[in-house]
């Protein structure tokens, strides 16, 4: 079975720009949750999303937003890119609604770096 | 607030030598806790959870934790590393929201392996 799926894979943006990132999960999973790792850190979490509903946001601003379609698939979108948004940002997915003990399985990444 | 410390940013371990890497936490409720380990342009790949039960877990690839409550910490050892161990380390807590779960993780131990 594939695993989680992101695209792109690198992406270079300057400051002020929009930009979509894109996830697939594993076949079958529901939930879909976002997290932003800068480099030399633990990864940060942006949203869940399950069933189509947001079910979590962490501490980001607004400029951050995300959606996630009948098909389970997700976007993260962030307006008005900063330079401090330059980030590996991973997408997880997991098998069964969004308890604690739902194993999350983390795709590879997208890389953004913004100049 | 909930929290994951990871004490040593880096250690370096002979090939055949054992391996504990530390990671303490603060969570008011009984918690999950997971490692995760990193390969260099990777995403996550989840070695081991703790739920409840047992407190000494055993994972993938040879690795092993031990939750002990009274001192908050559940440290990540293995008997005998492989060069191919060498690789970013993540302690994190399943963190409950109102409708959903995050991970939050700490800032990580990064492993290299000497011959």
């Amino acid at each position: 079975d594939a695993g989680v799926t992101q695209s792109p894979t690198h992406l270079i943006k300057t400051r002020g720009q929009h930009v979509t990132l894109r996830c697939s999960p594993i076949s079958g999973h529901k939930s879909v949750s976002w997290y932003q790792q800068v480099l030399g850190q633990g990864p940060q979490f942006i949203f869940q999303y399950y069933e189509k509903e947001e079910r979590g946001r962490g501490n980001f601003p607004d400029r951050f937003s995300a959606r996630q379609f009948p098909n389970y698939s997700s976007e993260l979108n962030v307006n008005a890119l900063l330079l401090g948004d330059s980030a590996l940002y991973l997408c997880a997915s997991s098998n069964s609604g969004t308890g604690p003990y739902n194993e999350q399985f983390f795709g590879p990444g997208t890389r953004l770096t913004v100049l | 607030a909930q929290s994951v410390t990871q004490p040593d940013i880096h250690i370096t371990v002979s090939e055949g030598a054992s391996l504990e890497l530390r990671c303490n936490y603060s969570y008011g409720a009984t918690p999950y806790l997971f490692w995760y380990v990193q390969s260099p342009g990777q995403g996550l790949q989840l070695l081991l959870k703790y739920f409840s039960g047992d407190t000494l877990v055993q994972g993938i690839k040879g690795f092993e934790a031990e939750f002990k409550r009274s001192q908050s910490s559940f440290n990540l050892r293995k008997p005998s590393v492989h060069w191919s161990d060498a690789a970013e380390y993540f302690c994190a807590v399943g963190s409950l929201l109102q409708a959903g779960t995050a991970l939050i993780f700490g800032k990580g131990t990064t492993l290299s392996v000497s011959s």
